[in-house]
């Protein structure tokens, strides 16, 4: 069975300043992806950024990058320079063994003018 | 590209009431999935077809939830004899079946049972 951990229920940050939002997961799959969505406000939830677990390269996408520690299963995301319209829900999942994604518990993300 | 909608959006009901929800997902997408919510927690997976094959059930899946995907195209989602503990926001999300596979999340369906 797999499990994705968020320890930090609210996070905040200044507007332009760097905030990183934790997670852990656990698999005993091999091969698996791992993600992070966000859910702004009585949104529907898109995708942040993805990482394939067999490359070892963090995935970057623009203002948003993650720290991937496969042996320490741990995978973070970096949002750098961040802006009012990042305020949200941010939910990292896991995918492996089945189509399905696992999801943690979410990180509040407020951004501070 | 319409994106993925689910209808209705609000949905408030008596406890033991049956109720009904739909989800359209981007066409031609060949994957559909159900997930539940519910406050300050993350989705969970409750099902998901492939075309019209309904592939993988949770053990959430209580025999008085039933989902349909005919013909491969929107999907159904029916809960029959609605409890107070059935109040969430049900997710719907497709995606191609191919690659990386990203799914893609409509705007949910918030169901209040009274």
């Amino acid at each position: 069975a797999q499990t994705v951990t968020q320890s930090q229920p609210e996070m905040s940050v200044q507007e332009a300043e760097t905030v990183t939002l934790s997670c852990t997961y656990d698999t005993s799959e091999s091969d698996y992806y791992l993600f992070w969505y966000k859910q702004p406000p009585s949104r529907q939830m898109i995708l942040v950024i993805r990482q394939e677990a067999y490359k070892q390269q963090n995935a970057t996408e623009n203002r948003f990058s993650v720290n991937f520690q496969k042996a320490a299963k741990s995978f973070s995301l970096k949002i750098s320079d961040s802006q009012l319209g990042d305020a949200a829900m941010y939910f990292c999942a896991s995918q492996g063994g089945s189509e399905k994604l696992v999801f943690g518990k979410g990180t509040k993300l407020t951004v501070n003018p | 590209d319409t994106g993925v909608s689910q209808n209705p959006r609000h949905k408030i009901t008596k406890r033991g009431q049956n109720v009904t929800f739909r989800c359209d997902p981007i066409s031609e997408h060949n994957r559909l999935y159900w997930y539940r919510q519910t406050l300050g927690q993350g989705p969970e997976f409750l099902t998901y077809f492939q075309n019209e094959a309904q592939l993988e059930k949770s053990r959430l899946l209580s025999d008085r939830f039933s989902a349909e995907r005919p013909k491969g195209s929107f999907s159904t989602l029916e809960i029959q004899r609605t409890e107070q503990g059935d109040s969430a926001m049900y997710l719907c999300a497709s995606s191609t079946g191919t690659g990386i596979d990203e799914q893609y999340f409509g705007p949910g369906t918030r169901l209040t049972v009274t």
